[in-house]
Protein backbone atom coordinates (compact mmCIF):
# COMPACT_ATOMS: atom_id res chain seq x y z
CA UNK A 1 0.00 0.00 0.00
CA UNK A 2 0.98 3.78 -0.42
CA UNK A 3 3.99 4.55 2.03
CA UNK A 4 3.63 8.39 3.66
CA UNK A 5 6.94 9.48 5.53
CA UNK A 6 6.77 13.08 7.21
CA UNK A 7 9.86 14.75 7.96
CA UNK A 8 11.53 16.03 10.64
CA UNK A 9 10.00 13.61 13.03
CA UNK A 10 10.49 16.41 16.28
CA UNK A 11 11.44 19.94 15.47
CA UNK A 12 11.99 22.48 18.08
CA UNK A 13 11.34 25.95 17.40
CA UNK A 14 11.62 29.77 19.54
CA UNK A 15 8.81 31.43 19.30
CA UNK A 16 8.77 33.74 16.10
CA UNK A 17 10.80 31.39 14.33
CA UNK A 18 9.63 30.03 10.99
CA UNK A 19 9.24 26.34 9.80
CA UNK A 20 8.54 23.68 7.06
CA UNK A 21 7.71 20.31 7.73
CA UNK A 22 7.47 17.77 4.78
CA UNK A 23 5.24 14.85 3.90
CA UNK A 24 6.55 12.35 1.37
CA UNK A 25 3.89 9.41 -0.25
CA UNK A 26 5.02 6.75 -2.39
CA UNK A 27 1.87 6.61 -4.72
CA UNK A 28 -0.55 8.95 -6.79
CA UNK A 29 -3.04 10.15 -4.17
CA UNK A 30 -6.39 12.14 -4.83
CA UNK A 31 -6.57 13.37 -1.51
CA UNK A 32 -4.03 14.93 1.13
CA UNK A 33 -4.58 16.72 4.32
CA UNK A 34 -3.09 18.33 7.04
CA UNK A 35 -3.64 18.19 10.35
CA UNK A 36 -2.64 19.32 13.88
CA UNK A 37 -3.17 17.70 17.15
CA UNK A 38 -2.84 19.98 20.24
CA UNK A 39 -1.65 18.96 23.39
CA UNK A 40 -5.22 17.83 24.44
CA UNK A 41 -5.57 15.27 21.57
CA UNK A 42 -7.86 17.49 19.66
CA UNK A 43 -7.24 16.95 15.88
CA UNK A 44 -7.89 19.77 13.70
CA UNK A 45 -7.64 19.78 9.93
CA UNK A 46 -5.83 22.25 8.83
CA UNK A 47 -5.71 22.14 4.61
CA UNK A 48 -7.65 19.90 1.99
CA UNK A 49 -4.75 20.39 -0.23
CA UNK A 50 -4.25 16.86 -3.36
CA UNK A 51 -2.95 19.81 -5.58
CA UNK A 52 -1.61 23.36 -5.84
CA UNK A 53 -1.04 26.18 -2.79
CA UNK A 54 -3.27 27.27 0.00
CA UNK A 55 -2.66 29.47 2.53
CA UNK A 56 -4.92 30.33 6.12
CA UNK A 57 -2.82 32.82 8.32
CA UNK A 58 0.36 32.37 9.35
CA UNK A 59 -0.40 28.80 7.96
CA UNK A 60 0.41 27.95 4.37
CA UNK A 61 0.63 24.18 2.22
CA UNK A 62 1.94 23.51 -1.02
CA UNK A 63 1.23 19.67 -2.63
CA UNK A 64 3.28 18.97 -6.16
CA UNK A 65 1.13 15.83 -6.46
CA UNK A 66 3.83 14.86 -9.46
CA UNK A 67 6.79 14.90 -7.39
CA UNK A 68 4.69 13.42 -4.57
CA UNK A 69 5.48 15.53 -1.66
CA UNK A 70 3.29 18.18 0.50
CA UNK A 71 4.93 20.58 2.78
CA UNK A 72 3.32 22.59 5.56
CA UNK A 73 4.70 25.99 6.06
CA UNK A 74 4.22 27.73 9.66
CA UNK A 75 5.21 31.34 9.73
CA UNK A 76 5.93 33.42 12.63
CA UNK A 77 5.51 30.43 15.21
CA UNK A 78 3.55 30.41 18.55
CA UNK A 79 3.57 28.27 21.40
CA UNK A 80 -0.02 27.29 20.82
CA UNK A 81 1.26 25.66 17.35
CA UNK A 82 2.78 23.17 19.54
CA UNK A 83 1.32 19.70 19.11
CA UNK A 84 1.89 17.15 16.46
CA UNK A 85 0.92 17.68 12.81
CA UNK A 86 -0.32 14.92 10.88
CA UNK A 87 -0.32 14.14 7.06
CA UNK A 88 -2.79 11.67 5.38
CA UNK A 89 -3.44 11.37 2.17
CA UNK A 90 -6.04 8.77 -0.18
CA UNK A 91 -4.55 6.61 -2.82
CA UNK A 92 -6.36 6.53 -6.14
CA UNK A 93 -8.50 2.84 -5.94
CA UNK A 94 -11.86 3.30 -7.22
CA UNK A 95 -14.09 3.10 -4.68
CA UNK A 96 -11.44 2.87 -1.95
CA UNK A 97 -11.71 5.01 1.14
CA UNK A 98 -8.58 4.21 3.22
CA UNK A 99 -7.14 7.20 4.68
CA UNK A 100 -3.17 6.56 5.36
CA UNK A 101 -1.83 8.78 7.64
CA UNK A 102 2.22 9.53 7.84
CA UNK A 103 3.40 9.33 11.56
CA UNK A 104 3.91 12.88 12.26
CA UNK A 105 6.03 15.85 13.34
CA UNK A 106 6.20 16.76 16.47
CA UNK A 107 6.48 20.21 17.14
CA UNK A 108 7.63 21.91 20.26
CA UNK A 109 7.95 25.93 20.17
CA UNK A 110 9.54 27.35 23.15
CA UNK A 111 8.64 30.82 24.52
CA UNK B 1 -22.64 24.00 15.95
CA UNK B 2 -21.21 21.36 13.67
CA UNK B 3 -20.03 18.69 15.11
CA UNK B 4 -18.43 14.52 15.95
CA UNK B 5 -19.39 13.43 18.89
CA UNK B 6 -18.35 10.11 20.43
CA UNK B 7 -19.37 8.90 23.69
CA UNK B 8 -17.95 7.34 26.15
CA UNK B 9 -14.43 9.99 26.58
CA UNK B 10 -12.77 7.49 28.77
CA UNK B 11 -13.39 3.75 29.43
CA UNK B 12 -11.68 1.44 31.63
CA UNK B 13 -12.56 -2.02 30.90
CA UNK B 14 -11.69 -5.49 31.44
CA UNK B 15 -10.83 -8.48 28.58
CA UNK B 16 -13.90 -10.17 27.04
CA UNK B 17 -16.58 -7.63 28.13
CA UNK B 18 -17.98 -6.61 25.13
CA UNK B 19 -18.58 -2.52 24.40
CA UNK B 20 -19.72 -0.06 21.94
CA UNK B 21 -18.23 3.69 21.40
CA UNK B 22 -20.76 5.49 19.74
CA UNK B 23 -19.96 7.85 16.98
CA UNK B 24 -22.30 10.56 15.76
CA UNK B 25 -22.17 13.51 13.77
CA UNK B 26 -24.96 16.51 12.73
CA UNK B 27 -23.25 17.54 9.62
CA UNK B 28 -25.67 15.18 7.15
CA UNK B 29 -21.78 13.44 5.93
CA UNK B 30 -21.84 10.63 3.70
CA UNK B 31 -18.59 9.43 4.92
CA UNK B 32 -17.67 8.36 8.64
CA UNK B 33 -14.67 6.26 9.70
CA UNK B 34 -12.93 4.90 12.93
CA UNK B 35 -9.01 5.32 13.78
CA UNK B 36 -7.02 4.66 16.29
CA UNK B 37 -4.04 6.14 17.69
CA UNK B 38 -1.06 4.10 19.73
CA UNK B 39 2.53 5.64 20.24
CA UNK B 40 4.93 5.50 17.75
CA UNK B 41 2.68 3.91 14.98
CA UNK B 42 0.30 7.15 14.57
CA UNK B 43 -3.20 7.33 13.26
CA UNK B 44 -4.52 3.70 11.25
CA UNK B 45 -7.99 3.09 9.96
CA UNK B 46 -10.07 0.24 11.48
CA UNK B 47 -13.46 0.97 9.72
CA UNK B 48 -14.60 3.34 7.43
CA UNK B 49 -18.21 3.58 5.39
CA UNK B 50 -19.46 5.58 2.68
CA UNK B 51 -22.77 5.65 3.21
CA UNK B 52 -25.55 3.80 4.77
CA UNK B 53 -25.64 -0.18 5.28
CA UNK B 54 -21.81 0.70 2.96
CA UNK B 55 -18.90 -0.15 5.01
CA UNK B 56 -15.25 -1.67 4.42
CA UNK B 57 -11.97 -2.62 6.46
CA UNK B 58 -9.23 0.33 6.68
CA UNK B 59 -5.76 -1.20 8.16
CA UNK B 60 -6.37 -2.69 11.42
CA UNK B 61 -9.93 -3.86 11.13
CA UNK B 62 -9.32 -7.07 13.35
CA UNK B 63 -11.17 -7.21 16.65
CA UNK B 64 -13.89 -4.41 15.36
CA UNK B 65 -17.32 -4.40 14.49
CA UNK B 66 -19.05 -1.57 12.81
CA UNK B 67 -22.73 -1.02 11.48
CA UNK B 68 -24.26 1.69 9.69
CA UNK B 69 -27.70 1.66 9.88
CA UNK B 70 -28.20 5.73 9.90
CA UNK B 71 -26.26 8.40 7.94
CA UNK B 72 -25.72 9.96 11.66
CA UNK B 73 -24.19 7.07 13.49
CA UNK B 74 -21.12 4.81 13.38
CA UNK B 75 -20.85 2.96 16.41
CA UNK B 76 -17.36 1.23 16.69
CA UNK B 77 -18.26 -2.51 18.70
CA UNK B 78 -15.47 -4.42 20.61
CA UNK B 79 -17.71 -8.04 20.29
CA UNK B 80 -14.14 -9.34 23.18
CA UNK B 81 -11.48 -6.39 24.21
CA UNK B 82 -8.38 -7.31 24.77
CA UNK B 83 -5.50 -5.56 26.15
CA UNK B 84 -3.62 -4.79 22.71
CA UNK B 85 -6.95 -3.16 21.91
CA UNK B 86 -5.72 -0.27 24.29
CA UNK B 87 -5.66 2.44 22.60
CA UNK B 88 -7.11 6.30 21.88
CA UNK B 89 -10.11 6.05 19.37
CA UNK B 90 -11.17 8.74 16.96
CA UNK B 91 -14.18 8.53 15.06
CA UNK B 92 -14.58 11.27 11.83
CA UNK B 93 -16.69 12.29 8.58
CA UNK B 94 -16.51 14.43 5.56
CA UNK B 95 -19.14 15.22 3.42
CA UNK B 96 -18.94 13.19 0.33
CA UNK B 97 -17.82 9.91 -1.14
CA UNK B 98 -17.26 10.19 -4.50
CA UNK B 99 -13.77 8.23 -5.28
CA UNK B 100 -12.51 11.51 -3.73
CA UNK B 101 -13.02 12.60 -0.05
CA UNK B 102 -12.85 15.97 1.31
CA UNK B 103 -11.98 17.27 4.28
CA UNK B 104 -12.00 15.16 7.38
CA UNK B 105 -13.58 16.11 10.85
CA UNK B 106 -12.55 14.71 13.81
CA UNK B 107 -14.34 14.05 17.08
CA UNK B 108 -12.92 14.45 20.55
CA UNK B 109 -11.30 10.96 21.23
CA UNK B 110 -11.96 8.21 23.72
CA UNK B 111 -9.39 6.47 25.08
CA UNK B 112 -9.91 2.93 25.90
CA UNK B 113 -7.81 0.73 28.24
CA UNK B 114 -8.73 -2.82 28.39
CA UNK B 115 -6.72 -4.31 31.81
Amino acid sequence: GIQVEQSPPDLILQEGANSTLRCNFSDSVNNLQWFHQNPWGQLINLFYIPSGTKQNGRLSATTVATERYSLLYISSSQTTDSGVYFCAVMNYGGSQGNLIFGKGTKLSVKP
Amino acid sequence: EAQVTQNPRYLITVTGKKLTVTCSQNMNHEYMSWYRQDPGLGLRQIYYSMNVEVTDKGDVPEGYKVSRKEKRNFPLILESPSPNQTSLYFCASSLRWTGRSDTQYFGPGTRLTVL
